[in-house]
């Protein structure tokens, strides 16, 4: 069975800043792991997203997420903050464990970024 | 091109009425999925379907059905709608069932039961 834990559900940054969102998984098997950003009002947009090949992954506005299988972990950063990032981010993991084989994602509880100036 | 398109956007209703969210989407994906969004319990899943014909059960399947009679459309009905059944509705689509595909995300149906 898949899980998701993000560690936060209110993450406080100044402009500028340094953002670290932390996801952790739990999977039976080699996931596939995803990270997805919802602005008010909206439904969720991918930011990037990890398939088993390169561990570092490169998504849109700057963020990256690393992959690292021992911590079983697959947190999100992104070098300086800016106001626009102000959102609700999920992280989200899929494994072929589900009834009939497939791959459904399983999301975090998700975490809200607030962006001070 | 549209994407995913969901109505109504929003809606009130009365305990024990019928409901049915509907779901559209142009992309010729064949996985469609319903959510729920509530605030501390992220997103949940209703009901999946892999391809036209077919669908499933999720995370929290009761007093929720869907049906897929083609590829473009996933309506989900509440039959006979409870409180605890207010929440935001996401309906969501990818290529496949593959696990590796994107999921792409409705605007949202915001449901109130009184």
């Amino acid at each position: 069975a898949q899980s998701v834990t993000q560690l936060g559900s209110h993450v406080s940054v100044s402009e500028g800043a340094l953002v670290l969102l932390r996801c952790n998984y739990s999977s039976s098997v080699p996931p596939y792991l995803f990270w997805y950003v919802q602005y008010p009002n909206q439904g969720l947009q991918l930011l990037l997203k990890y398939t088993s090949a390169a561990t570092l992954v490169k998504g849109i506005n700057d963020f990256e997420a690393e992959f690292k299988k021992s911590e079983t972990s697959f947190h999100l950063t992104k070098p300086s903050a800016h106001m626009s990032d102000a959102a609700e981010y999920f992280c989200a993991v899929s494994d072929q464990s589900q009834e009939g084989g497939s791959y459904i994602p399983t999301f975090g509880r998700g975490t809200s970024l607030i962006v001070h100036p | 091109i549209a994407g995913i398109t969901q109505a109504p956007t929003s809606q009130i209703l009365a305990a024990g009425r019928r409901m049915t969210l509907r779901c559209t989407q142009d992309m010729r994906h064949n996985a469609m999925y319903w959510y729920r969004q509530d605030l501390g319990l992220g997103l949940r899943l209703i009901h999946y379907s892999n391809t036209a014909g077919t669908t499933g059960k999720g995370e929290v399947p009761d007093g929720y059905s869907v049906s897929r009679a083609n590829t473009d459309d996933f309506p989900l009905t509440l039959a006979s709608a409870v409180p605890s059944q207010t929440s935001v509705y996401f309906c969501a689509s990818s290529a496949t069932s593959g696990g590796t595909d994107t999921q792409y995300f409705g605007p949202g149906t915001r449901l109130t039961v009184l």
